[in-house]
């Protein structure tokens, strides 16, 4: 089944503590992308790949990292969360062409609470 | 600055009308916008796209029109359903650059 998986769900951790949220898809697409949903300021942009080793900040990249080393993987990186980092965070994953990069498949979500 | 707004209120409609729901934007050059729906606690699941040379696009009851003078996109569910109930989100990207943008979504119930 064709799908972007995200890892985990839902997690809880205390300012300053690194974490990692992984993101996988299973549909050989180029382009990879991190958003933050947040009440009243809908889906925004965190950071986006066009391919292997091609990352791109979006509109809120402050405070993550992303590396994309293998096509299939585009994790997102806190270093130090904050509580403002606080939200719900998807992952998505589109071709890579101008052309076809249009329809963009959504993981399921990754809800963080920072304290 | 640029802006995407869709209906900010929620939209509650009669089963069997046709639900429409507004997008505008502002200081965007799309190449194309997209429609979303996203149901709660789950991610948001693609439904239709259509260019910026195209007025409207149709997917079963589902219709979507783009007047870029207007800088509006509106989109209809005919013969509305109880399943149709979710959030539905714009989307669209400029024809530069490779970042897509999103309007903050409209609540949408079917009341039975």
């Amino acid at each position: 089944e064709a799908q972007v998986t995200q890892n985990p769900r839902y997690l809880i951790t205390v300012t300053g503590k690194k974490l990692t949220v992984t993101c996988s898809q299973n549909m050989n697409h180029e382009y990879m992308s991190w958003y933050r949903q947040d009440p009243g300021l809908g889906l925004r942009q965190i950071y986006y790949s066009m391919n292997v080793e091609v990352t791109d900040k979006g509109d809120v990249p402050e405070g993550y990292k992303v590396s994309r080393k293998e096509k299939r993987n585009f994790p997102l990186i806190l270093e130090s969360p904050s509580p403002n980092q606080t939200s719900l965070y998807f992952c998505a994953s589109s071709t890579g062409t101008s052309g076809g990069r249009k329809t963009q498949y959504f993981g399921p979500g990754t809800r963080l609470l920072v304290l | 600055s640029q802006k995407i707004e869709q209906n900010s209120e929620a939209l509650n409609i009669q089963e069997g009308k046709t639900a429409t729901l507004t997008c505008n934007y502002t200081n965007y050059s799309p190449a194309y916008l997209q429609w979303y729906r996203q149901d709660p606690g789950r991610g948001p699941v693609f439904l239709l796209l259509i260019r910026e040379n195209e007025k409207e696009k149709r997917k079963e009851r589902l219709k979507v029109t783009f007047d870029t003078t207007l800088k509006q996109s509106l989109f209809h569910i005919t013969a509305s359903q109880p399943a149709d109930s979710a959030t539905y989100l714009c989307a669209l990207m400029p024809r530069t650059g490779n970042q897509f943008y999103f309007g903050t979504g409209t609540s949408l119930t079917v009341i039975p």
